[in-house]
């Protein structure tokens, strides 16, 4: 598609389950960025998947979120025993690897309800 | 440890004034200086940005100027219209593993009123 494209857009889950969010780049976009905004809050970074490297994974607030990028392409953010305070709204953007002047581009998030 | 803030989380302009948005950041490592719009049930639409090495850039109503002795940039808009109204997220932007690495400011909503 054109876009970055979500999934689910919405998600209500019971505090202990746990919950998988998909993010769908832009083809040909090698960078890949996780961020959650939680309410009254701005963007905070969770990860950051670039080509082949390593990913960062410098703003993952426990060892209950996990992500994945399969095939350089489609990523997979995975929250364990879910709690309250995960409730967000959860943004990915792509960009090209030289972006740092031109931004990325968001898809339109996944809101988690956990109760 | 927040490296990029904007201090003011709302500001109302009359519709045809300017609006002035205002960021402030603390590393003096970041090379690219962005500004993202967003409107409720959306993701950040990227707007303007600028590099580290410029002092103002300029793209039709939007204009971002940096002061980087003072580590602070602003957002102008001119003349503001009643669909400016949104949240704008001032963000920076360093390089890191290939790729760069954007960190946010926590928005400042702006009401333009008609």
């Amino acid at each position: 598609g054109a876009g970055v494209s979500q999934s689910p857009s919405n998600k209500v889950t019971e505090k202990g389950k746990d919950v998988e969010l998909r993010c769908d780049p832009i083809s040909g976009h090698t960078a890949l960025y996780w961020y959650r905004q939680s309410l009254g809050q701005g963007l905070e970074f969770l990860i950051y998947f670039q080509g082949n490297s390593a990913p960062d994974k410098s703003g993952l607030p426990s060892d209950r979120f996990s992500a994945e990028r399969t095939g350089g392409s489609v990523s997979t953010l995975t929250i364990q025993r879910t709690q309250q305070e995960d409730s967000a709204v959860y943004l990915c953007a792509s960009s090209f690897s030289s972006a740092g002047g031109y931004g990325y581009t968001f898809g339109s998030g996944t809101r988690l309800t956990v109760v | 440890d927040q490296q990029v803030k904007q201090n003011s989380p709302s500001l109302s302009v009359q519709e045809g004034r300017i609006s002035i948005l205002n960021c402030d950041y603390t590393n003096s490592m970041f090379d690219y200086f962005l500004w993202y719009k967003k409107y409720p049930a959306e993701g950040p639409t990227f707007l303007i940005s600028i590099s580290s090495i410029k002092d103002k850039n300029e793209d039709g109503r939007f204009t971002v100027f940096l002061n980087k002795s003072a580590k602070h940039l602003s957002l102008h808009i001119v003349p503001s219209q009643p669909g400016d109204s949104a949240v704008y997220f001032c963000a920076a932007s360093a390089p890191r593993s290939g790729g760069f690495k954007t960190i946010f400011g926590a928005g400042t909503r702006l009401f333009v009123k008609a």
